[in-house]
């Protein structure tokens, strides 16, 4: 596609319930990134993909989320059993390469767990 | 650990007068990237001008031009001539590839208010 886009731009979840955010990222690009960006904040890594490949899962702040991109071009991001603190706005950028290349961000998806 | 520092929280200027945002980084590393996004109340992410560590020559872009100090790891961001539009959250970050990976690290951010 011409951007990076991302669904749903809104969710609104119960505590305890799964969500899953997609990122269709730009066709061309390689890298897909996941970030976490609290109001106020800066962005914070989660995680990345090379293709399909995820060389990198540092960022993910426990094993209730998860990530994939099986065929190398739309991912998804996984929280299960949310909790109030995921409540964040959750971003997917791309890129064409790895090294030092412009990510090109999407508009976000705002999570709100109640 | 790489970490990206930006000190000032909010910054105000007058609109057409000149403003500087700083930024430091702590690396080990000698090859990396700088950058500098936007982020206007739309939230949107938008790249304002990246450097390469290996060129010793600040980036320059329009009204919007670095002061890249390697050896202090810091690369402030000028922007002259301001405009009302460029009033937004403005993000500094870091990308390195010799350690095997290639996530960007950001700083917390700078909101930079243009006042008429």
């Amino acid at each position: 596609g011409a951007g990076v886009s991302q669904s749903p731009r809104y969710k609104v979840t119960k505590r305890g319930q799964d969500v899953t955010l997609r990122c269709d990222p730009i066709s061309s690009h390689a890298t897909l990134y996941w970030y976490q960006q609290a109001l106020g904040q800066g962005p914070e890594f989660l995680t990345y993909f090379n293709y399909e490949a995820q060389p990198d899962k540092s960022g993910l702040p426990s094993d209730r989320f998860s990530a994939e991109r099986p065929e190398g071009s739309i991912s998804t991001l996984t929280i299960q059993r949310t909790e109030q603190r995921d409540s964040a706005m959750y971003r997917c950028a791309s890129s064409e390469g790895t090294a030092g290349n412009t990510i090109y961000f999407g508009e976000g998806s705002w999570l709100t767990v109640v | 650990a790489q970490t990206v520092t930006q000190s000032q929280p909010e910054m105000s200027v007058q609109e057409a007068e000149t403003v500087t945002l700083s930024c430091t980084y702590d690396t080990s590393e000698s090859n990396y990237y700088l950058f500098w996004y936007k982020q206007p109340p739309s939230r949107q992410m938008i790249l304002v001008i990246r450097q390469e560590a290996y060129k010793q020559q600040n980036a320059t872009e329009n009204r919007f031009s670095v002061n890249f100090q390697k050896a202090a790891k810091s690369f402030s961001l000028k922007i002259s001539d301001s405009q009302l539009g460029d009033t937004a959250m403005y993000f500094c970050a870091f990308m390195n590839f010799n350690s095997g990976t290639y996530k960007y690290i950001f700083g917390t951010g700078t909101r930079l208010k243009v006042l008429a």
